[in-house]
């Protein structure tokens, strides 16, 4: 029953480095997205899948890639780190893309510092 | 414009006060869906609850309940008898409505509002 699974939770990057946040459910939901949250900010939509082999972008895309090939899996990746990423993200899964029938199941976060 | 505005930013209550937590929004929707989320110290995020737009009667779980207001766009939480395993912040969100490429499935939260009890 592990339902969203981020990974890693923590993670150090210089400026630059690329690296792949990766994010998994085992729910079989076609619904998934990625949020970033910063302080006093809230949480705002990254990118956003309703199904594999669909994606698309949400309020602040740049500088993130997303794929989503099978089901399961929505990785999130930094092309080139820059320190304005350092930030918390979220991932999250929904049994379909029609809001309101059910809550989102959040992922508990990756805390990702670029130096 | 969608939006969700928390207007307080930090509360502070001693144990066993009732606290009241604001939600405005705005959409342009008429069907449209909102939550709250809770999101202790150690990070994660919890859903406590969904209310959709043409279902206005308040809702009580336990110590916390909901006051759903249309014609004030509000969805206030409050928690009675405070306790101090109630800190963290709480963010409100609202269903968006295909702002970003037509899905709804996407979320628009609010800045949140922290909540501090001191025993």
């Amino acid at each position: 029953n592990a339902g969203v699974t981020q990974t890693p939770k923590f993670q150090v990057l210089k400026t630059g480095q690329s690296m792949t946040l990766q994010c998994a459910q085992d729910m079989n939901h076609e619904y998934m997205s990625w949020y970033r949250q910063d302080p006093g900010m809230g949480l705002r939509l990254i990118h956003y899948s309703v199904g594999a082999g669909i994606t698309d972008q949400g309020e602040v895309p740049n500088g993130y890639n997303v794929s989503r090939s099978t089901t399961e899996d929505f990785p999130l990746r930094l092309l080139s780190a820059a320190p304005s990423q350092t930030s918390v993200y979220f991932c999250a899964s929904s049994p379909s893309g029609f809001v309101g029938n059910q809550p989102q199941h959040f992922g508990d976060g990756t805390r990702l510092s670029i130096l | 414009a969608q939006k969700v505005t928390q207007a307080q930013t930090e509360i502070s209550v001693v144990e066993k006060e009732d606290v009241t937590l604001d939600c405005v929004y705005e959409t342009r929707d008429t069907t449209y869906y909102l939550f709250w989320y809770k999101q202790p110290p150690s990070g994660e995020l919890v859903f406590l609850i969904r209310r959709n737009s043409f279902d206005e009667q308040n809702e009580i779980s336990g110590r916390y309940s909901w006051n759903f207001q249309k014609s004030t766009s509000s969805f206030n939480f409050t928690i009675t008898a405070s306790q101090v395993v109630d800190s963290a912040v709480y963010f409100c969100a609202l269903s968006d409505p295909g702002g970003y490429g037509g899905s709804q499935g996407n979320l628009i939260f609010g800045k949140g509002t922290k909540l501090s009890v001191k025993p």
